[in-house]
């Protein structure tokens, strides 16, 4: 069935160092790639996502990659900050059509100040 | 952090007892979505609403019965329940089927359950 892996699982950096997550899928159907934030005792919330038409995306210090020729996709931070700290889902949608999502097992960031 | 509201927050409950979990969602959304997440797994999609008919049931063991009444509410009723179904339960709700702009999902605050 449909896959995702996401790596590492836990990344430890500096405060204003760079973090970057990657993530593979499987479904080559997949057009939509969301990343969540999920801070200790609090929900899942969506901080970016890129879609399969365009090859990388930003918002200030978080950027998003995607490679649909290899399936892999990744999540840049720069400038790290300890609210950064927090663990890290990547998504792939399920298909082409449809609205399920499936999720890597996450990273959990963490930046020393 | 209002949009999508989940009770109850945490729940105990024996293998015998039946329970029921209850998100709704005030954004006006018409897909609505239940996860599992335990330490070790990632987020397990475990039922998918569209216009509060059941499009997806991944594979989740029939102690595990989703309710949809209407695209703002949804419901998950336990019964039976085993050790190993603890974990946070999360409801979560997007605007519509796949679209330029509505794949988004909000999700809920979640329900801590642990199965004694």
């Amino acid at each position: 069935g449909e896959n995702v892996e996401q790596h590492p699982s836990t990344l430890s950096v500096q405060e204003g160092d760079s973090a970057v997550i990657k993530c593979t899928y499987s479904d080559s159907a997949s057009n939509y790639f969301p990343w969540y934030k999920q801070e200790l005792g609090k929900r899942p919330q969506l901080i970016i996502d890129i879609r399969s038409n365009v090859g990388e995306k930003k918002d200030q210090r978080i950027a998003v990659t995607l490679n649909k020729t290899a399936k892999h996709f990744s999540l840049h931070i720069t400038e790290t900050q300890p609210e950064d700290s927090a663990v890290y889902f990547c998504a792939a949608r399920k298909g082409q059509a449809g609205t399920a999502l499936i999720f890597g097992k996450g990273t959990t960031l963490s930046v020393s100040s | 952090e209002t949009g999508v509201t989940q009770t109850p927050r945490h729940l105990v409950m024996g293998m015998t007892n039946k329970k029921s979990l209850k998100c709704e969602q005030h954004l006006g959304h018409n897909a609505m979505y239940w996860y599992k997440q335990s330490a070790k797994k990632p987020l397990e999609l475990m039922f998918v609403y569209n216009f509060k008919e059941q499009t997806e049931n991944n594979s989740v063991p029939s102690r595990f019965s989703p309710e949809c009444p209407n695209s703002s509410h949804l419901f998950l009723h336990l019964h039976t329940l085993q050790p190993e179904d603890s974990a946070l339960y999360l409801c979560a709700s997007s605007p519509a089927t796949s679209g330029s702009s509505t794949d988004t999902q909000y999700f809920g605050p979640g329900t801590r359950l642990t199965v004694l």
